[in-house]
Parts: C-alpha cells; structure tokens; sequence
C-alpha cells in the first residue's frame, strides 16, 4: 500500500536558518504529492503540491520537487522565520476513484529569533 | 469568504454518549472528507463522500457513522462503539476525486470524553 515517511522532528532553527524537511513515498502508479502546514490549535493548510515528476511546488518562499527516481518530496526554504514555526506533513495523493491523502506523522519546527 | 467551518471547537462528552461534529462549506465542492488526528500521528480518514447520499469507508470507519444528505454538509457522528474516541477531528473537501485535486481542511474540533 501507500506510504509517506517524513523526518522525525522536533527541528529546531534559528532565525534565518535553511530549512530542510525530509519526504519519501511508497506508491503504486503516479501520485501527486503535497506538503500541509498546521499552526497550533488549528487545521491544515496546503502549502504546495506537486502533480508530476520533476514538478517544483513553490509557495511563500518554501520549494519541493518531485523526485521519482528518489521517491522523495523533500521541503526547503532558504531563510526561516519565527512566523515558520508549526508542523509540517507530507502527503500522497492516489490515483483511481477511491481517492485518499496518505499523510506522514509530521514534522514539528520551532523557529527562535 | 469560501471555506469550512466546523463546529463547536472544543467538545467535551460522557462515556457512552453519541456525539454530532459538524462540517460545512460553500466552495461547491463534491467531495467532502473526515479524518482523525491523534498527538504525534498523522491524519487517518475516517469516511469519505464522493456525491451527495453516497459515501464511503475510509481506514478507521469502526465506531463511527456519516451522514450527505446535503452537498454543503457531512456530519460525523461519535458512537459510543468508538472505543477511543478523544482526539481532534478535522474535515475537509475537494472539488473532485482526481488524485491531483486538493483537499482544503476545516479549523478542525477537539473531542474529549470524559
């Protein structure tokens, strides 16, 4: 069956710190990919998503590419903010009718000024 | 403004008590989802509705029962079968079933049984 492993957290940065977030996915067929991002005591927003391989989903200064040959969705951002700070879920879409999000367990991030 | 609201925000019910979540939006979308978010997890679907007066079974459905009476609205009932069922609770919808249509999620609820 599907699958999404994201790197465990807590990450923890400083200010303007590069960000990566590890994805890797287990799937049949060709899925779309997705990153959420849920702030404390709140529900999830799509922050990018990618449709294809070799995609680049971008969005608030945050970038992950598809990587079929890697299975891989990894998340970057060049210069975090304290604004970043929450968790982080990478997520697999299915092909087919049955349509269904995979998600990983999250990654949480703390940004300090 | 478009989006899903959920209600309440916060629940509290007494073992072997059946509770209601709401969920509702007005972005006409077809598709509407609940699913189950446990501390340090990741999201696990609950049930699934494709169209109004269908929908399915998602991975967790056991103790669990869906209403789509209404394309804006798909209730979750809590049964008291639900053997654990403090947790939050988020739903969400998507225009279609395509894999590579989004889901936009609600503020989510947090139901505690006491």
């Amino acid at each position: 069956g599907n699958s999404v492993t994201q790197m465990e957290g807590p990450v923890t940065l400083s200010e303007e710190a590069f960000l990566t977030i590890n994805c890797t996915y287990t799937a049949t067929g060709y899925p779309s990919l997705f990153w959420y991002v849920q702030y404390p005591g709140e529900g999830l927003q799509l922050l990018l998503k990618a449709t294809k391989a070799d995609d680049k989903g971008s969005n608030k200064g945050f970038e992950a590419t598809y990587r079929k040959e890697t299975t891989s969705f990894h998340l970057e951002k060049g210069s975090v903010q304290v604004s970043d700070s929450a968790v982080y879920f990478c997520a697999l879409g299915s092909g087919g009718s049955n349509y269904k999000l995979t998600f990983g367990k999250g990654t949480l991030l703390t940004v300090n000024p | 403004d478009g989006g899903i609201t959920q209600s309440p925000k916060y629940l509290f019910r007494k073992e072997g008590q059946n509770v209601t979540l709401s969920c509702e939006q007005n972005l006409n979308h077809d598709a509407m989802y609940w699913y189950r978010q446990d501390p340090g997890q990741g999201l696990r679907l609950i049930y699934y509705s494709q169209i109004v007066n269908d929908f399915q079974k998602g991975d967790i459905a056991e103790g669990y029962s869906v209403s789509r009476e209404k394309k804006e609205s798909f209730p979750l009932t809590v049964t008291s079968a639900q053997k654990n069922p403090t947790a939050f609770y988020l739903c969400a919808s998507s225009m279609g079933v395509g894999y590579t249509d989004t889901q936009y999620f609600g503020p989510g609820t947090r139901l505690t049984v006491l």
